[in-house]
């Protein structure tokens, strides 16, 4: 089973610090995807990564960066966290054939007070 | 950009009915997917479906991809309170990125009354 995990489940954070949410996959896939989840909006694409060191903006990058160093590994920086940033955070990784699915993880809920 | 429209946005009903819901386009889709996600978790593959005409089941799930491509449903049999979730539908947009990315449906939230 693909398996992708999202270090965090909750986290609650200051408007102005800086805060990072690491994302990992097993599966040795090469294509990784940030969202965020807001209630009436769906699913929005922050960043997206089609491999090492790549990394693509998606619908609404303002405010967000990405890093991908290795390849089972996607990281969303909020550089200067604000409270419209508070969202469900969801990482999606798909191996770079065709099927075209997305594996998410389980998410993280980030409050900006 | 391409829209996926769900309908209905939610629903109501008694454990042991079943369930439709659809997802429509403006434009072809050459795959459709179908979702759930449980509540304070993430999306879970339910069916993917990759040929207009297709039809797939999962259990007492069933999906059909659209002769049209531009739309697609899922029927949900004698639903069981497990059943309680987001169903999102989504698809690859055909411009931009290609198929890097996926388009999704804003869902249709689902509640079953025991």
């Amino acid at each position: 089973d693909v398996k992708v995990t999202q270090s965090s489940r909750y986290l609650v954070k200051r408007t102005g610090e800086k805060v990072f949410l690491e994302c990992v996959q097993d599966m040795d896939h090469e294509n990784m995807f940030w969202y965020r989840q807001d209630p009436g909006l769906g699913l929005r694409l922050i960043y997206f990564s089609y491999d090492v060191k790549m990394k693509e903006k998606g619908d609404i990058p303002e405010g967000y960066s990405v890093s991908r160093e290795k390849k089972e590994r996607f990281s969303l920086i909020l550089e200067s966290a604000s409270t419209n940033q508070t969202s469900m955070y969801l990482c999606a990784s798909r191996t770079g054939q065709a099927k075209n699915i997305q594996y998410f993880g389980a998410g993280t809920r980030l409050s900006v007070l | 950009g391409q829209q996926l429209n769900q309908s209905p946005q939610s629903m109501f009903i008694q454990e042991g009915e079943d369930v439709s819901m659809n997802c429509t386009s403006s434009s072809i889709f050459n795959t459709w997917l179908w979702y759930k996600q449980d509540p304070g978790e993430g999306p879970v593959l339910l069916i993917a479906l990759y040929k207009a005409g297709e039809l797939t089941s999962n259990g007492r799930l069933t999906a059909q991809f659209g002769i049209t491509r531009k739309d697609s449903f899922l029927n949900i049999s004698a639903s069981i309170p497990s059943d309680v979730g987001i169903y999102f539908c989504a698809g690859p947009p055909r411009d931009g990125a290609g198929s890097y990315q996926l388009t999704f449906g804003k869902g249709t939230k689902l509640s079953v009354i025991p």
